[in-house]
Formats: structure tokens, C-alpha cells, sequence
């Protein structure tokens, strides 16, 4: 059975300290691997994704097979980070997603 | 403009009285998606769709039922709800392509007394 682990439910730092949102996975096959963000319980939007390799609002992710994490980081966090981070896994052939429970980040002016 | 739209946004409703959350897609999307979101548990996915007439279920599949009739649209039937239902749901869509991201929906709240 496929798992996400984010195992800080609250995470709060002071503005413009670096942030490192974590996810653990456990996945037999090759996941698909994805960050979202929810502002005050609206939709979900995709922040990043470990396909792509980008870089959205400074927020990156690497995703590391050997240790099975997906951590999601900012160099500086900005008060407008403030937020619900989801880390959700794609299963191969059958397309289940699995989600973690979620990180509220509080950025403390 | 390319959305996922769920309707009713927020619905009251009681025990055991049949009930329908509708969900559209418009960017031609094969895979649709339910959700519901409960504090401290996340996301838990109820039922998928990988194409037409094609539906299976997710983790959390009791309570609920589906349909994907038409490519654009995945309605969630809940034929008895109960009170332990309570919760807000997403629909979500995506391409089925490696790397394509889901698609979410505006949300649906509902309360079951």
C-alpha cells in the first residue's frame, strides 16, 4: 500500500527564515510526486511537481529516491507563505493518489 | 477559462435523504476525481475515473457511489447519507500523461444532521 508521512502538522517560523516542509513516501513502483498549497480552505492548487523540476515562489523540491522524500523548501519565507501544504503521491497503473494529512505553515512577521 | 466546477458549493441536508454533488470538466480531462477533506486527516480519495464508464474506488469508497457517463462530468451520489459524511469535498481532474498535475474544483460543503 502506498503512504505519505508529513510529520509536522504546524510548522512556524519568523519571516525570512529558511522553511523545509517534510514527506516521506512509500511506494513499491516509480511515484509521481507533487506539492499543493490551500489558502483558508479554498481549492487546492498545484505548487510544484517533482517531474519538472522547477521553482514556484521560491518554494523548490528534489526528490530523493534513496531516502523516499519529496521535502519541499524556501530560503526565505514571506508572511503571504502562510498556508496548508499538501504532498500527494501518484500511484503508476492504477492512478490511486494518495495525500498526506497536510502542513499548516505560519509565517510569524 | 479551464476549470473544474462543482456544484452546490455548500449543501445542509439530513439523514438518509438521497443527495447529488455534481462535477464538469472542461479541458477534455480523462481521469476525474472525489475527495473529501476532514481536519487531521487530510485528503482521502473516495472514488476515481480513468475514462468513460470506466470508475474504481479509492480509500475511502463506503457511503458513496459514481458515475462517468459523459467524459465531462463525475457526479458523487451519496443514496443514504449520514452525519459521519459531514465534510468538504473536491473534485479533481488531470490529464492522463506523466507529470500532469490534478485539476481542483472550488470545493462542496456538506452537513448531514
Amino acid at each position: 500500500a502506498q503512504r505519505v508521512t508529513q510529520p509536522e502538522k504546524l510548522l512556524s517560523v519568523f519571516k525570512g527564515a529558511p522553511v523545509e516542509l517534510k514527506c516521506n513516501y512509500s511506494y513499491s513502483g516509480s511515484p509521481e510526486l507533487f506539492w499543493y498549497v490551500q489558502y483558508s480552505r479554498q481549492r487546492l492548487q498545484l505548487l510544484l511537481r517533482h517531474i519538472s523540476r522547477e521553482s514556484i515562489k521560491g518554494f523548490t523540491a528534489d526528490l530523493n529516491k534513496g531516502e523516499t522524500s519529496f521535502h519541499l523548501k524556501k530560503p526565505f519565507a514571506q508572511e503571504e507563505d502562510s498556508a496548508m501544504y499538501y504532498c500527494a503521491l501518484f500511484s503508476g497503473g492504477y492512478q490511486k493518489v494518495t495525500f498526506g494529512i497536510g502542513t499548516k505553515l505560519q509565517v510569524i512577521p | 477559462e479551464a476549470q473544474v466546477t462543482q456544484n452546490p458549493r455548500y449543501l445542509i441536508t439530513v439523514t438518509g435523504k438521497k443527495l447529488t454533488v455534481t462535477c464538469s470538466q472542461n479541458m477534455n480531462h480523462e481521469y476525474m476525481s472525489w475527495y473529501r477533506q476532514d481536519p487531521g486527516l487530510g485528503l482521502r480519495q473516495i472514488y476515481y475515473s480513468m475514462n468513460v464508464e470506466v470508475t474504481d474506488k479509492g480509500d475511502v469508497p463506503e457511503g458513496y457511489k459514481v458515475s462517468r457517463k459523459e467524459k465531462r462530468n463525475f457526479p458523487l451520489i451519496l443514496e443514504s447519507p449520514s452525519p459521519n459524511q459531514t465534510s468538504l469535498y473536491f473534485c479533481a481532474s488531470r490529464l492522463q500523461e506523466l507529470g500532469s498535475p490534478l485539476h481542483f474544483g472550488n470545493g462542496t460543503r456538506l452537513t448531514v444532521t
